[in-house]
């Protein structure tokens, strides 16, 4: 599975849009990008999972550039809940989920 | 809809003593898998499992930890004899099937210290 790249810590103020940056230039063409989180002392949560299109659920939006080499995702009005280590991960659909450091994420009042 | 159960939450031992974590998955999940977190990094994975049958296991110190899954559903993950380093949180995860590009569901974890 292709190695991901995140900044290690962002910081963004409640009610604004948080971008988390994510490199992953070595990607192949059957490696999905997925994005987790983990909230202090709970197990981590799927956020959403992208090939190609850009895709949106209740949560998120993930924005995957053309040639797959990056992608971010927004979460379009962050509260403090939000708060969080966020992870992305390039997997197959029978790949490892292979988590590196993420980003941690503050949501200051 | 009931998520991923975990016991116990907390437990304390001394090294070289044993312990074992149960983890139930969410109903008609077939996919089963055990994480190691050590504070400070992200999780690793140690074994998966597709029913009863295991799928992964290069990750696990399998000198000392053992892990099983009788009957497809319940899990349990054993430490025999334990070390200073096996001090983690270890989380449990399930997906409907692997092998596409679904989600897995995780547990609040079980955090093992180990004096």
């Amino acid at each position: 599975d292709a190695k991901t790249t995140q900044p290690t810590s962002m910081d963004c103020a409640e009610g604004r849009a948080a971008n988390l940056p994510c490199n992953h230039s070595t990607i192949s063409g059957n490696e999905y990008v997925y994005w987790y989180r983990q909230i202090h002392s709970q197990g981590p949560q799927y956020i959403i999972h992208g090939l190609k299109n850009n895709e949106t659920n209740e949560m998120a939006s993930l924005i995957i550039t053309e040639d797959r080499k990056s992608s971010t995702l927004i979460l379009p009005h962050a509260t403090l809940r939000d708060t969080a280590v966020y992870y992305c991960i390039a997997r197959t659909s029978y790949g490892k989920l292979t988590f590196g450091q993420g980003t941690i994420l503050t949501v200051h009042p | 809809e009931a998520g991923v159960a975990q016991s116990p939450r907390y437990k304390i031992i001394e090294k070289r003593q044993s312990v074992a974590f149960w983890c139930n998955p969410i109903s008609g999940h077939a996919t089963l898998y055990w994480y190691q977190q050590i504070l400070g990094q992200g999780p690793k994975l140690l074994i998966q499992f597709q029913n009863n049958g295991v799928v992964d296991d290069s990750q696990l110190p399998k000198d000392r930890f053992s892990a099983e899954r009788l009957k497809g559903v319940d899990s349990t993950l054993k430490i025999q004899p334990a070390k200073l380093e096996d001090s983690a949180v270890y989380l449990c995860a399930s997906s409907l099937v692997a092998g596409r590009p679904n989600e897995q569901f995780f547990g609040p974890g079980t955090r093992l210290t180990v004096l």
